[in-house]
């Protein structure tokens, strides 16, 4: 069975600091996606990135970072100078390779970000 | 290019009833998911149709059912409605279920049941 684990239930930071999100997943599968969403207060929930697991380059976009490493089945996230915006609550999620649909997600941070 | 579209947005129905919520996916997307979301249980996986075609379902009871058409449209239905299905319905598309690229959410239906 599939686990993501996300041990941070809320985190509190005051803008311009930089936040890391951790998430932890456990899979018997060799070959997974891993990903990343956003849930603002508005509701719907936007995609961030994916992330196979023959790659593990760590990948920057702007002031998002992700962290991905294997040997610890763990997939960070950190937003760097956070802003009022980034206020949501974020999604890690693992599915199958084949038939990615199925996707299994932690439970979420909220982050919020004061100004 | 139009969104998923997810009607209607908030519904309120009684202990007993059924419902039917409908998701339109974006334009030439033929895979859609569905997934439920609660403050307890969080997000879950419900079904995933493609080609009209029911190719996963997650850990739920028969009262939970859905439907594709031709047009790549979706439905899911739920009967005997209880107070535990009180939830926020989000639906996802994506252009094929093995795609590489993304699903995108539609704004979710949200069922209150009284």
């Amino acid at each position: 069975a599939q686990k993501v684990t996300q041990a941070q239930t809320e985190i509190s930071v005051v803008e311009k600091e930089d936040v890391t999100l951790d998430c932890v997943y456990e899979t018997r599968d060799t070959t997974y996606y891993l990903f990343w969403y956003k849930q603002p207060p508005s509701g719907e929930l936007v995609f961030l990135i994916r992330r196979n697991s023959f790659d593990e380059q760590n990948e920057i976009s702007g002031r998002y970072s992700w962290n991905f490493q294997k040997s610890t089945s763990s997939f960070n996230f950190t937003i760097t100078a956070s802003q009022v915006v980034d206020s949501a609550v974020y999604f890690c999620a693992l599915s199958e390779l084949v038939g990615y649909q199925k996707v299994t997600f932690g439970t979420g941070t909220k982050l919020q970000v004061i100004p | 290019k139009a969104g998923v579209t997810q009607t209607p947005r908030y519904l309120i129905k009684t202990r007993g009833q059924q419902v039917t919520l409908s998701c339109s996916p974006i334009s030439g997307h033929r895979s859609v998911s569905w997934y439920q979301q609660t403050p307890g249980q969080g997000l879950q996986f419900l079904f995933e149709y493609f080609s009209e075609t029911q190719r996963n379902k997650g850990n739920f009871p028969g009262r939970f059912s859905g439907r594709q058409f031709s047009n790549s449209r979706s439905e899911m239905n739920v009967s005997t409605l209880e107070l535990g299905d009180s939830a926020l319905y989000l639906c996802a598309s994506s252009l094929r279920p093995d795609s590489n690229q993304p699903q995108h959410f539609g704004d979710g239906t949200r069922l209150s049941i009284l």
